[in-house]
């Protein structure tokens, strides 16, 4: 079963805006996890952020993560035409899940050039 | 590192024959998931092994599906007989820890299942 319920399931941006997808899921974790999958790939670990942590960055990535709300965000700053994905939200160390990440639904990002 | 290996890349069958689906993990990692694709499901988790011994199969759909895992570097996800709605992409991941502890997980380029 899915944990991570992702909003948008699409979105379409023009290259050089930011890019924001958000993630919520239902149980205590203890960290989340960012994917990205281009088209007919495999998914690629993005960043990780922990169940004490509020925000985290890396490079043009910033990932934020309300505990209180069960929610997280990925900020996608100055996207490019390569960003182009589909990104997905994992989370790690539930109540069932403490060996296994339990995937999100999906947002599906175009990036115009 | 070549990454996580998995072959064939695509398959096409007919329903009612056998599928074997393979892959190599990275070396050195103590994880291997098994996941299936569809635009209908998502991604779900169908079964993971720790050390090569299946850990959690609950989410393998049923008893058409079985997984080995023999040794360290080598695991089969097999399908028999397979249906139409078996089509879908198989992902094989591995990791070198819990993903509770902040492990992430390596995955496969795919295989892409197509049961007519």
């Amino acid at each position: 079963s899915q944990q991570g319920e992702e909003d948008p399931q699409a979105l379409s941006i023009q290259e050089g805006e930011n890019a924001t997808m958000n993630c919520s899921y239902k149980t205590s974790i203890n960290n989340l996890q960012w994917y990205r999958q281009n088209s007919g790939r495999g998914l690629v670990h993005l960043i990780l952020i922990r169940s004490n942590e509020r925000e985290k960055h890396s490079g043009r990535l910033r990932v934020t993560l309300d505990t209180s709300k069960k929610s997280s965000s990925l900020l996608i700053t100055a996207s490019r035409a390569a960003d182009t994905a589909s990104y997905f939200c994992a989370t790690g160390g539930g109540m069932d899940s403490s060996y296994k990440l339990i995937f999100g639904s999906g947002t599906r990002l175009l990036v115009r050039p | 590192d070549a990454g996580v290996i998995q072959s064939p890349r695509h398959e096409v069958t007919e329903m009612g024959q056998e599928v074997t689906l393979r892959c190599k993990p990275i070396s050195g990692h103590d994880y291997l998931f098994w996941y299936r694709q569809t635009m209908m499901r998502g991604l779900e988790l169908l079964i993971y092994f720790n050390n090569n011994v299946p850990i959690d199969d609950s989410g393998m759909p049923e008893d058409r599906f079985s997984a080995k895992m023999p040794n360290a570097s080598f695991s089969t996800l097999k399908i028999q007989p397979s249906e139409p709605r078996d089509s879908a992409v198989y992902f094989c991941a591995s990791s070198s820890g819990l993903a509770g502890k902040g492990e992430t997980q390596y995955f496969g380029p795919g295989t892409r299942l197509l049961v007519l």
